[in-house]
């Protein structure tokens, strides 16, 4: 079966300090995955995605992801955090291919503070 | 393009009540969907619609019915609420033939029942 963990519940950063989220997958084939972002009191917003092209993804806002096979992760990072970033994240992985007929396996999610 | 939209915002429930959950999207997108969010679970599908008229179930979908007779509008029902189904409620939607992961989502409806 599918899974997605991610790691830290929360995670805490001083601003203009390295972001590191950590996702973890299991599948048993090549998976399609990619995380959102929730600000506060919004809805869901596509941060950026992999679909088995480039292994690091860039996506908006200064995020991105690399795609590591062998370690079956897909860690979300940012060089610098900024007050905006402060949010909650969600890791996501496709549970089956077709259009009508799929189910996208959420993370737990991870909620970011960004310290002044 | 207002998007998907999603009514009310909060709504409180006492156990037993029923309501309805309104979601309605102004992109002509064929496929529709229902996700709850509760703590430490991420999201959970409830229903789904490829199209107007069909439905199907998702994840979690006891306690919840769903119907489809526009294209615009996916309403959820709780026809007996509980404890249980307290939650943070979102509609997405996105074209038939875009990747899964192209839904666009709605700003969310909190239900409480207490």
């Amino acid at each position: 079966a599918q899974s997605v963990t991610q790691l830290d519940s929360h995670v805490s950063v001083s601003e203009g300090t390295p972001v590191l989220l950590r996702c973890n997958y299991s599948s048993s084939v090549p998976p399609y995955l990619f995380w959102y972002v929730q600000y506060p009191n919004q809805g869901l917003q596509l941060l950026l995605k992999y679909t088995s092209a480039a292994t690091l993804v860039k996506g908006i806002n200064g995020f991105e992801a690399e795609f590591k096979k062998s370690e079956t992760s897909f860690h979300l990072t940012k060089p610098s955090a900024h007050m905006s970033d402060a949010a909650e994240y969600f890791c996501v992985v496709i549970l089956s291919l077709m259009d009508s007929n799929y189910q996208l396996i959420w993370g737990a999610g991870t909620k970011l503070i960004i310290k002044p | 393009n207002a998007g998907v939209t999603q009514t009310p915002k909060f709504q409180v429930l006492k156990t037993g009540q029923s309501m309805t959950l309104q979601c309605a999207q102004d992109m002509n997108h064929e496929y529709m969907s229902w996700y709850r969010q509760d703590p430490g679970m991420g999201l959970r599908l409830i229903h789904y619609s490829v199209g107007a008229g069909i439905t199907d179930q998702g994840e979690v979908p006891n306690g919840y019915n769903v119907s489809r007779s526009t294209t615009e509008d996916f309403p959820l029902r709780l026809l007996s609420a509980a404890p249980s189904q307290t939650s943070v409620y979102f509609c997405a939607s996105k074209r038939l033939r875009q990747g899964p992961y192209e839904q666009y989502f709605g700003p969310g409806t909190r239900l409480t029942v207490t």
